[in-house]
């Protein structure tokens, strides 16, 4: 049974980068698509974006000039990248799983809450 | 950007009873409309894919139905364990949107 793991800093200060990875166990990165979700404190669900194993991306039109989705097969990872962030980007980041771009996630990791604050 | 709006935002609801929730779109995504359940500190579990398809593993009192602008997410028999919140997400086109949820409160 896949399992995705997402880890980074908690706390990021306004201005800056907020980076996190997913680590993949259980199955390979490899022909499957991936994708970052957020969701804020007391919210509903923001679709970010969805990168191919391949490296092929789709974003968010309102996050895309901040946004950038990585992948390291490698590794068995995806990394989210989120410049110029806002407390407005306080959120919980959940990583998903797709089996192909217009599928739904039917995997998804627990999700890890990142605060912008100073 | 399609818009997908839920009804009702709350419901409380007791045991055994049946529940409907629905999901309306701004536009026509034909079948590309998906239902999840997210409790607590938990994160968003798959129900229904392609409006009326049983994910892998969901008891069958969850059941969908709908096309085009107007899907509904049925629970028969509702348990105590279905309180949640419950999203529907639109995968027709780009950006992927999901509606603003319904939180189910059972009495």
């Amino acid at each position: 049974q896949v399992q995705l793991q997402e880890s980074g800093p908690g706390l990021v200060k306004p201005s800056e980068t907020l980076s996190l990875t997913c680590t993949v166990s259980g199955g390979s990165i490899s022909s499957y698509y991936w994708s970052w979700i957020r969701q804020p404190p007391g919210k509903g669900l923001e679709w970010i974006g969805y990168i191919y194993y391949s490296g092929s991306t789709n974003y968010n039109p309102s996050l895309k000039s901040r946004v950038t989705i990585s992948v390291d097969t490698s590794k068995n990872q995806f990394s989210l990248k989120l410049s110029s962030v806002t407390a407005a980007d306080t959120a919980v980041y959940y990583c998903a799983r797709l089996a192909a771009a217009g599928i739904p996630p039917g995997h998804w990791g627990q999700g890890t809450l990142v605060t912008v604050s100073s | 950007e399609i818009v997908l709006t839920q009804s009702p935002d709350f419901q409380s609801v007791t045991p055994k009873e049946k529940v409907t929730i629905t999901c309306r779109a701004s536009q026509s995504i034909g079948s590309s409309l998906h239902w999840y359940q997210q409790k607590p500190d938990q994160s968003p579990k798959l129900l229904i894919k392609y409006a009326s398809q049983s994910f892998s593993g969901v008891p069958s009192r969850f059941s969908g139905s709908g096309s085009g602008t107007d899907f509904t997410l049925t629970i028969n028999s509702l348990e105590a364990e279905d309180a949640a919140t419950y999203y529907c997400h639109q995968s027709s086109s780009l950006p992927q949107t999901f509606g603003q949820g319904t939180k189910l409160e059972i009495k």
